[in-house]
Formats: C-alpha cells, sequence, structure tokens
C-alpha cells in the first residue's frame, strides 16, 4: 500500500523567506511523486512531479523538489516566498493512475 | 485548451434528499476520476474510469453514491440519501492514460456539497 504523509498542517513565513513544505511517502514500488497546489474555492494544480531521471525537479511559480528515496521523502522548496503562495499544497504520491493524498500543508505568508 | 469542467460549483441539500453532480473532462482524456475532498484532508478518490468502463470504485459508498460514464466522455456523480458526513468538495480530474505512463492529473473547480 502507498502512503503520504505531510509534516506541519500549517506553515508560515514571511515574504522574501525560504519555503519548506515536508512530504514523506511511503510505496512499495517507485514511486511516481507530485505537488498540487489549491487555492480558496479552486481545483488543484499541478506544481511539479517526478517519475523517473533528475531527482530535482522543477516546476511553477519557481517552486522545486527533490526525490530523495534514502530518505524517502519528496520535500518542496522555493528560494524566496511571494504573497501569492499563500495556498493549500499536498503532495501526492500515484498508484496504479490514482493519486493517494497527504493530509496537506496551509501556506501563510506574511509581508 | 478547455480545462475541466464541472457543475453546480455549490449545492445545499437537506439529508436524506438526493445530489446529483456533473464533469466534463478534457478532450481526449480516457481516464476519469471522482474524488471526495472533506474539509481538512486530502482529496480521497471515490472511483476511477477507463473511457466507460470502472477501473476502481473500492472507496465508493455504493449504498448511496453512484457514479456513471456513458460514452466514454461526460461523468455523473449521484448521492442518494445523502448524510450530513457528505458535505465536502467533489473534485473531478481527467487524465490521458495511464496504463501508458500519463499519470498527470488536471482537475476540475469542484462542486462544494452541503448537506444540512
Amino acid at each position: 500500500a502507498q502512503s503520504v504523509t505531510q509534516l506541519g498542517s500549517h506553515v508560515s513565513v514571511s515574504e522574501g523567506a525560504l519555503v519548506l513544505l515536508r512530504c514523506n511517502y511511503s510505496s512499495s514500488v517507485p514511486p511516481y511523486l507530485f505537488w498540487y497546489v489549491q487555492y480558496p474555492n479552486q481545483g488543484l494544480q499541478l506544481l511539479l512531479k517526478y517519475t523517473t531521471g533528475a531527482t530535482l525537479v522543477k516546476g511553477i511559480n519557481g517552486f522545486e523538489a527533490e526525490f530523495k528515496k534514502s530518505e524517502t521523502s519528496f520535500h518542496l522548496t522555493k528560494p524566496s516566498a511571494h504573497m501569492s503562495d499563500a495556498a493549500e499544497y499536498f503532495c501526492a504520491v500515484s498508484g496504479g493512475g490514482k493519486l493517494i493524498f497527504g493530509q496537506g500543508t496551509e501556506l501563510s505568508v506574511k509581508p | 485548451e478547455a480545462g475541466v469542467a464541472q457543475s453546480p460549483r455549490y449545492k445545499i441539500i437537506e439529508k436524506r434528499q438526493s445530489v446529483a453532480f456533473w464533469c466534463n473532462p478534457i478532450s481526449g482524456h480516457a481516464t476519469l476520476y471522482w474524488y471526495q475532498q472533506i474539509l481538512g484532508q486530502g482529496p480521497k478518490l471515490l472511483i476511477q474510469f477507463q473511457n466507460n468502463g470502472v477501473v476502481d470504485d473500492s472507496q465508493l459508498p455504493k449504498d448511496r453514491f453512484s457514479a456513471e460514464r456513458l460514452k466514454g466522455v461526460d461523468s455523473t456523480l449521484k448521492i442518494q440519501p445523502a448524510k450530513l458526513e457528505d458535505s465536502a468538495v467533489y473534485l473531478c480530474a481527467s487524465s490521458l492514460d495511464p496504463g501508458q505512463g500519463a499519470y498527470e492529473q488536471y482537475f476540475g473547480p469542484g462542486t462544494r456539497l452541503t448537506v444540512t
């Protein structure tokens, strides 16, 4: 069975500070991993994905994530937070096509 | 390219009533998913269609929930009768064939259901 754990349901950073959202996964097969962002009253938008190949993946809006098999982690980072980054972020692992999501991390950005 | 369309966006019903949600996936996407997102939680898969066949409905409460995807395009999710715990956002997503390595899913805006 596959599962995802996101550490920290709420993260608050100052504008311009580093964003780090943590995600650990469990999978019995090589995982496909995803980060999605959800703005209020909207659906989920794909930020980035890891399938195979390079373990550092770059996504939209300046976000990136690194797949670390030894740590079973796929943490999301952004060097400098912007007010528009305030949203809910979900890490997910793919199993047979369906996505298994973590609980989500709400990111707040302070001016 | 048009995205995934869902309607209605919001729905308020009383418990024991019935409700239906509609989804139109991205053109050419063979796979369609319905997820339930309860407040404060991540989305949970209810049912997955490949064309008009069901691939996975193991998490669908079949005593009250039903879904169909006629002609392999649009889909409808129905709840009858609704319970208070069904209050959630219902998200529809579509993708190309995961069996061909296309795992990226595209989500619609969701339908927010409130059961009173």
